[in-house]
């Protein structure tokens, strides 16, 4: 079935360093994928996303694209800052028409000033 | 305000309580969700709904119930409370006109069974 893995976490890094979060799928069909963030004490939100083989999803410095070759939808951020603190999930959709999410099991970032 | 707003943010209950926490959204969406939140686990699908009277199990349905009179609420009962059940639960909600729309989420309840 379908199924995200993205890289265990803390992911610790200092202000202004840049961001790489992996995350790799496993789907049949055309699944669309998703970068979700949750900040501590709220929802998730979507940060960004991609429909379709090669598109490049991209949200408040945030950018991901969508590798079918390699079944890969890594997140990145050239430079980090204090409040981009907060965890972040990989998630691609289940397919179909039930619009249903399947999500990583969700990576911790903590940048330090 | 438009949006999607779960009630109540925090409950402790006792093990085989019935508990029900509810979830209500402004933007007339079709879907809607419930997922728990476990640390190493992510985010699993508890149920879901296509519509008003059309719900359907997702991957950990067993000791949830759920309902979908309106639209608009999307309630998740607990019957008989179970300490394995202690979670942080998501209610999310999307529109139907196309797939693969992102789904909007609630800020959650993190309910603690004792």
């Amino acid at each position: 079935g379908n199924s995200v893995t993205q890289m265990e976490g803390p992911v610790t890094l200092s202000e202004e360093a840049f961001l790489t979060i992996n995350c790799t799928y496993t789907a049949t069909g055309y699944p669309s994928l998703f970068w979700y963030v949750q900040y501590p004490g709220e929802g998730l939100q979507l940060l960004l996303k991609a429909t379709k083989a090669d598109d490049k999803g991209s949200n408040k410095g945030f950018e991901a694209t969508y590798r079918k070759e390699t079944t890969s939808f890594h997140l990145e951020k050239g430079s980090v800052q204090v409040s981009d603190s907060a965890v972040y999930f990989c998630a691609l959709s289940g397919g179909g028409a039930t619009n249903k999410l399947i999500f990583g099991t969700g990576t911790l970032l903590a940048v330090q000033p | 305000d438009a949006g999607i707003t779960q009630s109540p943010r925090y409950k402790i209950t006792e093990t085989g309580r019935q508990v029900t926490l509810m979830c209500h959204q402004t933007w007339s969406h079709s879907y809607m969700f419930w997922y728990r939140q476990d640390l190493g686990h992510g985010l699993r699908l508890i149920y879901y709904s296509a519509a008003a009277d059309i719900t359907d199990k997702g991957e950990v349905p067993d000791g949830y119930v759920v309902s979908r009179s309106k639209t608009e609420n999307f309630p998740l009962t607990l019957e008989s409370a179970t300490r394995s059940q202690t979670s942080v639960y998501f209610c999310a909600s999307s529109d139907f006109r196309t797939v693969n729309q992102p789904q909007h989420f609630g800020d959650g309840t993190r309910l603690s069974i004792l």
